[in-house]
């Protein structure tokens, strides 16, 4: 089947620290990988995505890159700021179909000054 | 990307009433449309889909009855919670898909709370 898995948070760290979240994915044929973040009391917001392996998404300093050979999409930020708390989900859609969007459990990211 | 709007954006609602809760594309007409409950610090779970004009498809363990997804048009849908109870609190999300991309669209989120 497809499923995601991510690192268990809460993830805490200093602004300025180096973010890893880990992001593996099960998944027939090909799929298309995103991050989501939702900061406090909002929906989700795509942050970056990875269509083919070997891609690289990137966006305000954070990267991804498509890994077939682990199955991982890890996310990563060399300088985290106290903005960037909010919860990143990994999902994988299956394909290239209009379908459905599979979630990992999320990860609680908190900065502090 | 597209813009989905989502009213209202809280309710509260006494026990056993219904509440209709909109899902709106506002520049994008949106062939299929997802509806997921999110409950606290845990992640999304996919509700149903639906497919303007037809009947929605949902996901093992939802009660299609108790909650009723209507897509009216490219730009709408509706889901209503039926007779509502205390454990139907939860963080209601839609999202649109449409058009040459995979990618999903999301609302803000809608805020049940069922006394």
């Amino acid at each position: 089947g497809n499923s995601v898995t991510q690192m268990e948070g809460p993830v805490t760290l200093s602004e300025e620290a180096f973010l890893t979240i880990n992001c593996t994915y099960t998944a027939t044929g090909y799929p298309s990988l995103f991050w989501y973040v939702q900061y406090p009391g909002e929906g989700l917001q795509l942050l970056l995505k990875a269509t083919k392996a070997d891609d690289k998404g990137s966006n305000k300093g954070f990267e991804a890159t498509y890994r077939k050979e682990t199955t991982s999409f890890h996310l990563e930020k060399g300088s985290v700021q106290v903005s960037d708390s909010a919860v990143y989900f990994c999902a994988l859609i299956r394909g290239s179909t209009l379908g459905r969007l599979y979630f990992g459990r999320g990860t609680q990211l908190t900065v502090w000054p | 990307g597209a813009v989905v709007s989502q009213h209202p954006s809280w309710v509260i609602c006494k026990s056993g009433t219904s509440v209709k809760i909109e899902c709106r594309s506002l520049d994008f007409q949106a062939t299929t449309m997802f509806w997921y409950r999110q409950f606290p610090k845990q992640s999304l779970m996919l509700m149903a889909t639906s497919n303007e004009g037809s009947k929605a498809t949902y996901e093992q363990g939802v009660e299609k009855d108790k909650f009723l997804i209507n897509h009216a048009s490219l730009t709408l849908s509706t889901l209503t919670v039926t007779s509502a109870h205390p454990e139907d609190s939860s963080f209601y999300i839609c999202s649109i898909s449409g058009g040459r991309s995979n990618e999903q669209f999301f609302g803000p989120g809608t805020r049940l709370t069922v006394l």
